[in-house]
């Protein structure tokens, strides 16, 4: 079983809204990531987890708040977002952090 | 310059046709590379890992040149159903984890 499971699939929330994309993995990886993609470019990576602490963020606004409560979870917290942070994003993990990553359907958001 | 190029798109081919798909690294510090394809509105789905020995599974053939910091993705006998994006990715380790992804290769299979 390779799958990542995310939810929601899809949100659509105002500027002033705190709302929270959950990332479910059963796997046994140790490693996590968000990512978002926006239409037609590449997975830009936000967030690295690995054994369960935050090894990388690459310099995400901190509207953006990853939480990783347990080895299968992974949360991102948003709040405060801006239209531009429209994308979707995607949740990967591995066995570890130099592993094939598995990623899940995404998020499509929507920020009004 | 970019840590990891591709490419440019689109490629359009007809089916049965071979085609090869390039990308450079430019971190001596990548220690792992993978090849990924995205179909529209999907999530990146793994295609292969890259070795240096080079490896195949059926119609794909993947291969890591570590001195020219280059990896290859070749296709033979394309399907209509190859037609997706071709992402590269590469994993470093620079005191910190990190994974980027090539800007992706677009290919259209026509019949």
């Amino acid at each position: 079983d390779t799958e990542v499971t995310q939810t929601p699939k899809h949100l659509v929330m105002g500027m002033t809204n705190k709302k929270s994309l959950k990332c479910e993995q059963h796997m046994g990886h140790r490693a996590m990531y968000w990512y978002k993609q926006k239409a037609k470019k590449p997975p830009e990576l936000m967030f690295v987890y690995s054994y369960e602490k935050l090894s990388i963020n690459e310099s995400v606004p901190s509207r953006f708040s990853p939480e990783c409560p347990n080895s299968s979870l992974l949360n991102l917290h948003l709040h405060a977002l801006q239209p531009e942070d429209s994308a979707l994003y995607l949740c990967a993990s591995s066995q570890d952090w130099s592993e094939t990553q598995y990623f899940g359907p995404g998020t499509r958001l929507l920020v009004l | 310059r970019k840590e990891v190029e591709q490419d440019p798109g689109p490629f359009n081919v007809p089916e049965g046709a071979t085609v090869a798909f390039n990308c450079t690294y430019s971190n001596s510090a990548s220690q792992s590379f993978f090849w990924y394809r995205q179909d529209c509105r999907k999530e990146p789905k793994l295609l292969m890992s890259v070795y240096s020995s080079g490896n195949e599974d059926g119609r794909f053939t993947a291969q890591l040149n570590r001195a020219s910091q280059y990896i290859s993705l070749l296709i033979r006998d394309s399907k209509l159903s190859d037609s997706a994006t071709y992402l590269c990715v590469v994993n470093l380790n620079t005191g910190g984890f990190k994974t980027i992804f090539g800007a992706g290769t677009r290919l259209f299979v026509k019949a």
